[in-house]
């Protein structure tokens, strides 16, 4: 079946600091893939995607590589602040779906201290 | 995401008690989508609808039922409720024209505990 592993949490940084978030998956054949991200007391939004092997995926500063080789997808971002602050949820469409779902990660909670 | 509306934002009850939870959407999409948070858990699908014909189960289904009212409407109902249902509810909407490709928009939530 298809699914979704990323790193447990939760992550605490200092403000400026590197942020990697590891995410692999299993599905046959080519998944889209997806970074969700979940802020205080709201619901989740779309962060970035890809939908073939090489893309990269960039929005506010994060950027994710889809990895065919090592079914990989982690998430990066160079210099975090303290509004980065959330849960991050790593996600698959699968290839040839006609129904769209998506399966998610557990999530990391990543807090960033001033 | 404002366009898509859940109510009531915070529910406590009772087990035994049946609870129906709501979603409304602006966004015009067809698709809509309920799903669970539990921690640890990420978030795990329930239902879902193609159009207010169409309606299918999730991974976990059990214990639950929903109502597409309209294109714009998509209720999730818990006839007798218990506590291991206690936990973070959210609707999403996606829209069909644009593939699998396209993201899922999701409302504020619906915390619900169950005492």
């Amino acid at each position: 079946g298809n699914s979704v592993t990323q790193m447990e949490g939760p992550v605490t940084l200092s403000e400026e600091a590197f942020l990697t978030i590891n995410c692999t998956y299993t599905a046959t054949g080519y998944p889209s893939l997806f970074w969700y991200v979940q802020y205080p007391g709201e619901g989740l939004q779309l962060l970035l995607k890809a939908t073939k092997a090489d893309d990269k995926g960039s929005n506010k500063g994060f950027e994710a590589t889809y990895r065919k080789e090592t079914t990989s997808f982690h998430l990066e971002k160079g210099s975090v602040q303290v509004s980065d602050s959330a849960v991050y949820f790593c996600a698959l469409s699968p290839p040839g779906s006609n129904d769209y779902k998506l399966s998610f990660g557990a999530g990391t909670t990543v807090t960033v201290r001033a | 995401d404002a366009d898509v509306t859940q109510t009531p934002r915070n529910r406590i009850t009772k087990t035994g008690k049946r609870i129906m939870l709501e979603c409304s959407q602006t966004k015009g999409h067809d698709r809509m989508y309920w799903y669970r948070q539990d921690p640890g858990l990420g978030l795990r699908l329930i239902y879902y609808s193609f159009d207010v014909k169409d309606i299918n189960k999730g991974e976990i289904s059990d214990g639950y039922s929903v109502s597409r009212q309209a294109q714009a409407k998509f209720s999730l109902s818990l006839e007798s409720a218990i506590p291991n249902q206690t936990a973070l509810y959210f609707c999403a909407t996606s829209d069909a024209t644009g593939g699998p490709n396209q993201p899922q928009h999701f409302g504020d939530g619906t915390r619900l505990s169950i005492l």
